[in-house]
Order: C-alpha cells, then sequence, then structure tokens
C-alpha cells in the first residue's frame, strides 16, 4: 500500500524568505502523480502544484516549485518569496493507479511579517 | 457557484446516540468522499463512492456508514458514535478522473462525550 509522510507538523520563515516543505513516499507503482495542495482556513482544497512521475522536470508555478527525486521518493515544496497568504496547511498527497489519493499528515505553514 | 455544503458545522453529541451528518454537491460529480482530519494523521478517507448506489470503505471506515441513493447527497452516519471519533469531517466531490480540482465542504467539528 502507498503511503506519504510529511515529517514537519510546522514551519515557519519570514515574510519574502523561501522555505521548502518536505514528503517523502512509498509505493511500487511506476507512473503516479505526485501533488501539494494547500488548505486555508476557510477549509477548501486548493491545488498548489502536480508531478508527474514520468517526467524528469521538475514542476513549478510562479513562486512554487518542486524537488522530485523518484529514486529516494521524496518530494518537497520550494515556496520562494513567501507572503503573507501563503500561510496555510499544506499537504502532499499521492495519487494511485485507481485514481485514490493518499494524503500526508500536512504541515502548518506560518508567515512572519 | 460551485460548492459542497455539509450540516451541521458544529455538533456535540453523546455515546451512542445516532448521528447523520449530510453532504450535498451542486456540480453532478460522480465521486464523492468523507474524510476525517486529526492533528498529525492528516486526512484518511472513511468511504468514498464512485457513482450512485457504488460506495466501498476508504482507510477507517470502522463505526462508519454511508449511503448514495442520489448522485448530489452522500450522507455520513454514526449509527452508535464514541469519543474516538471525535474528529473534523470533511465532504468532498470530483469528477472522478480529475484530481487536480476537488471541491471541500467546509468541515463538520463533532466532539462525542
Amino acid at each position: 500500500a502507498q503511503t506519504v509522510t510529511q515529517s514537519q507538523p510546522e514551519m515557519s520563515v519570514q515574510e519574502a524568505e523561501t522555505v521548502t516543505l518536505s514528503c517523502t513516499y512509498d509505493t511500487s507503482e511506476s507512473d503516479y502523480y505526485l501533488f501539494w495542495y494547500k488548505q486555508p482556513p476557510s477549509r477548501q482544497m486548493i491545488l498548489v502544484i502536480r508531478q508527474e512521475a514520468y517526467k524528469q522536470q521538475n514542476a513549478t508555478e510562479n513562486r512554487f516549485s518542486v524537488n522530485f527525486q523518484k529514486a529516494a521518493k521524496s518530494f518537497s515544496l520550494k515556496i520562494s518569496d513567501s507572503q503573507l497568504g501563503d500561510a496555510a496547511m499544506y499537504f502532499c498527497a499521492y495519487r494511485s493507479a485507481y485514481y485514490q489519493l493518499i494524503w500526508g499528515a500536512g504541515t502548518k505553514l506560518i508567515i512572519k511579517p | 457557484e460551485a460548492q459542497v455544503t455539509q450540516n451541521p458545522r458544529y455538533l456535540i453529541t453523546v455515546t451512542g446516540k445516532k448521528l447523520t451528518v449530510t453532504c450535498s454537491q451542486n456540480m453532478n460529480h460522480e465521486y464523492m468522499s468523507w474524510y476525517r482530519q486529526d492533528p498529525g494523521l492528516g486526512l484518511r478517507q472513511i468511504y468514498y463512492s464512485m457513482n450512485v448506489e457504488v460506495t466501498d470503505k476508504g482507510d477507517v471506515p470502522e463505526g462508519y456508514k454511508v449511503s448514495r441513493k442520489e448522485k448530489r447527497n452522500f450522507p455520513l452516519i454514526l449509527e452508535s458514535p464514541s469519543p474516538n471519533q471525535t474528529s473534523l469531517y470533511f465532504c468532498a466531490s470530483r469528477e472522478f478522473w480529475n484530481t487536480d480540482t476537488q471541491y471541500f465542504g467546509p468541515g463538520t467539528r463533532l466532539t462525542v462525550l
């Protein structure tokens, strides 16, 4: 069975600085997707970035980028130029071949002004 | 407006008193699911449904029931709640194949005394 581990329950960063959130996963599948979602206080889940396992190039969306290490089964999220609006819970998730999502425990990101 | 609604938003009850948390979506999504969110454990799937009259167990189904008689509704039933079911519950819906875009309800904070 697949598992997703986020080992950082909480992270804090100064506004405008860069922060990296960690995620590791375990799977025997060769083709899968990985996601980072943001859950602000409104509780709606917002897709931040998606990585397809067969693509070697790391995904990037504006200030958000990932470091995808397939062999190490690692999928970290880097947020550059942190903004107050980035404060939220961040979830790493794995999508299986059957379109089921397996979620990590989440990392609470605090932005210090 | 596309949305998932849940009711009630907050509920305090006592052990053994049956309760139902309702969930409704207005997007004609095939796929609906229930999660519970606990500190340090993240989102854990309770049950999911891929269409009307099709439901299946998630990771933590014990003590819960669901039904999917209509496409828009997916109620969560606790026949005999226990204190270990105190948690934050989310209903979610999406098109089955599209994990990029999913809609979560606002959450139901349940306390079982």
